[in-house]
């Protein structure tokens, strides 16, 4: 079975550069949800979009925008980096049946981002 | 308070026992409960979910709902040396934000 695919698995950036992940969700998964994992830490939801809109924000730094495109590809983009980024990020998706409670999510296998 | 507690462990248990994982939650308004299995440097792994009080079995799972004490467990029956992982508790917090407990890591010996 298809399963949620993210790129790059592995990216090395220097601080204060620009760095974009991007995720490609289980084929007709309408939600798209980001998750920043750092070392012995648990997952720590981002943000989320609904159907090419944004649904909820979580502790997202101002520095990182995301958006979710025509095809539900999403992209988490991420400017003037610090070495606290430094983090495994998830990409999440699920096929929504209801708004009212969050529904299972399939993680994919995530980008581990290194800030040097 | 964190959101969503769970005891850290780690959690140790012989091959062929029962491991129990609990959490708790403070928003009594959350209405959709995930357990997630993690091992070192993978991504998170559903492994149930939960939505009503009661019980709710899958193979050697079994996931445990309380609402009223806002409290949701995780049983594994017949442990295996595979199982040893971190198990994450996750709640719906509204709409689609999820909030993970910091997890619970079970070591099975065999």
């Amino acid at each position: 079975a298809a399963g949620v695919i993210q790129s790059p698995r592995h990216l090395i950036k220097e601080k204060r550069e620009t760095a974009t992940l991007k995720c490609y969700p289980i084929p007709r998964h309408d939600t798209v949800y980001w998750y920043q994992q750092g070392p012995g830490q648990d997952p720590q939801f981002l943000i989320s979009f609904y159907e090419k809109m944004q649904s909820d924000k979580g502790s997202i730094p101002d520095r990182f925008s995301a958006q979710q495109f025509s095809d539900y590809h999403s992209e988490l983009n991420m400017s003037s980096l610090e070495l606290g980024d430094s983090a495994l990020y998830f990409c999440a998706s699920s096929a929504t049946r209801t708004r009212d409670a969050t529904n299972e999510q399939f993680f994919g296998p995530g980008t581990r981002l290194t800030v040097l | 308070q964190k959101e969503v507690e769970q005891n850290s462990g780690p959690l140790s248990v012989p091959e062929g026992a029962i491991a129990s994982l609990n959490c708790t939650y403070s928003d009594r308004g959350s209405q959709s409960f995930f357990w997630y299995r993690q091992y070192s440097g993978k991504s998170p792994e559903l492994i149930m979910f939960i939505y009503s009080n009661g019980d709710k079995e899958d193979g050697r799972f079994t996931a445990q709902l309380n609402k009223a004490s806002q409290y949701v467990s995780l049983l594994i029956r017949d442990s295996q040396p595979s199982d040893s992982a971190t198990y994450l508790c996750a709640v719906g917090a509204g709409g689609f934000k999820t909030i993970f407990g910091a997890g619970t890591r079970l070591f099975v010996k065999a």
